[in-house]
């Protein structure tokens, strides 16, 4: 079983539409979770850390659901410019280190 | 600002030769780390290193080195022993215990001819 899982998709959603990625990872003990965002032969950047409690950020939702062990990613109203690559992120076992999800790609259609 | 500076943007190596990719950063960061990544395809860590004088393997080190003289620099070598070297490659760092994420640099992306 892979450490951090992720559906590859694509994802083709029209803009204005609500889409929601999921992440399971396999460590329980992990502490720290993390969605980046890449685009098309750029580097990841940080979208948004992934609180316990859940966090938005604009449009953005993230959740954690520790008991079952998987992260979500909740997009509302999409727009063209959302289309990219969405990684899931663990600290993964070696404790400093962070496990990256293969990636989920998201396509926003006019 | 602080960042972090990879370059070149682009490399084009001839087949046996080995060449060496920069990354330097500003951020006071520890740990340095190096990843792969194929076109379609996820991160794959080669090299990291907690403090400088000291680095581990990643998943696919062989073919590769690197060095941490310096707490800002984490160089990368592809030698002539990693046989299939075109890919993107990008460096990345963090605080100790990556609490608050990894910041990329904008990659080098490596070309045999």
């Amino acid at each position: 079983r892979k450490e951090v899982e992720q559906d590859p998709g694509p994802f083709n959603v029209p803009e204005g539409a609500t889409v929601a990625f999921n992440c399971t990872y396999s460590n329980s003990a992990s502490q720290s979770f993390f969605w980046y965002r890449q685009d098309c032969r750029k580097e990841p950047k940080l979208l948004m850390s992934v609180y316990s409690s859940g966090n938005e950020d604009g449009r953005f939702t993230a959740q954690l659901n520790r008991a079952s062990q998987y992260i979500s990613l909740l997009i509302r109203d999409s727009k063209l410019s959302d289309s990219a690559t969405y990684l899931c992120v663990v600290n993964g076992n070696a404790g400093n280190m962070l496990t990256f999800g293969g990636g989920t790609r998201l396509m926003v259609k006019p | 600002d602080g960042g972090i500076t990879q370059s070149p943007k682009y490399l084009f190596r001839k087949e046996g030769q080995n060449v060496t990719l920069s990354c330097e950063q500003n951020l006071n960061h520890d740990a340095m780390y190096w990843y792969r990544q194929d076109p379609g395809q996820g991160l794959r860590l080669i090299y990291y290193s907690q403090i400088v004088n000291d680095f581990q393997k990643g998943d696919i080190a062989e073919g590769y080195s690197v060095s941490r003289e310096k707490k800002e620099s984490f160089p990368l070598t592809v030698t002539s022993a990693q046989k299939n070297p075109t890919a993107f490659y990008l460096c990345a760092s963090s605080r100790q215990g990556a609490y608050y994420g990894y910041t990329f640099g904008s990659g080098t992306r490596l070309t045999v001819v």
